[in-house]
């Protein structure tokens, strides 16, 4: 059992760059979410899904788009990078019967 | 709508001596409300959750947290502090379902020797 994992570990991106953060789990899960990290800031979500084929918009979603195709994989898109999205992303799946939220390892981008 | 608010961004103390993290919230409804640590360049632990049922909740390595509707607050507690706890701890604020989270700023804890 993985648990939530999260990929790549780090990445580098030019300003306009696209890519995708990776983010699968394997523990049946149908909500999953993804947050930013940012100093003196916690945590905020970007995007949540409630389970295949549903999204929709945490607190700073602009810029960033996800979908939902399968219950283990929630893929987060950056269409075009800019710095302001520099920052520690990381994935959550929620175990609903004891409401408690399992996250990934993060990924640290920097967009230069 | 949903707010969380740690009222102290660093909070030192000795080893042995207790820890007292504060955290208010504002809910327009019963919310549920956990307490996560993040070690650093690590991932997020959940500490301990309260989700309506004893407002006394009793977590992971010794840390308890309060719920308090009157002072809507959910302070978290450990009667004396170990080198371990180093760490920056996350209170959070959820709706029902536990899947729209709003979290804290965080609270970064330094234990002294």
């Amino acid at each position: 059992n993985a648990g939530v994992t999260q990929t790549p570990k780090f990445q580098v991106l030019k300003t306009g760059q696209s890519m995708t953060l990776q983010c699968a789990q394997d523990m049946n899960h149908e909500y999953m979410s993804w947050y930013r990290q940012d100093p003196g800031m916690g945590l905020r979500l970007i995007h949540y899904s409630v389970g295949a084929g549903i999204t929709d918009q945490g607190e700073v979603p602009n810029g960033y788009n996800v979908s939902r195709s399968t219950t283990e994989d929630f893929p987060l898109r950056l269409l075009s990078a800019a710095p302001s999205q520099t920052s520690v992303y990381f994935c959550a799946s929620l175990d609903r019967g004891s409401d408690t939220q399992y996250f990934g390892p993060g990924t640290r981008l920097t967009v230069l | 709508a949903q707010s969380v608010t740690q009222l102290d961004s660093h909070v030192s103390v000795s080893e042995g001596t207790p820890v007292l993290l504060r955290c208010n919230y504002s809910s327009s409804y019963s919310p549920s409300l956990f307490w996560y640590v993040q070690h650093p360049n690590k991932g997020l632990q959940l500490l301990l959750k309260y989700t309506s049922a004893a407002t006394l909740v009793k977590g992971i390595n010794g840390f308890e947290a309060e719920f308090k509707k009157s002072e809507t607050s959910f302070h978290l507690t450990k009667p004396s502090a170990h080198m371990s706890d180093a760490a920056e701890y996350f209170c959070v604020v959820a709706n029902t379902g536990g899947f729209k989270t709003i979290f804290g700023a965080g609270t970064r804890l330094f234990v002294k020797a």
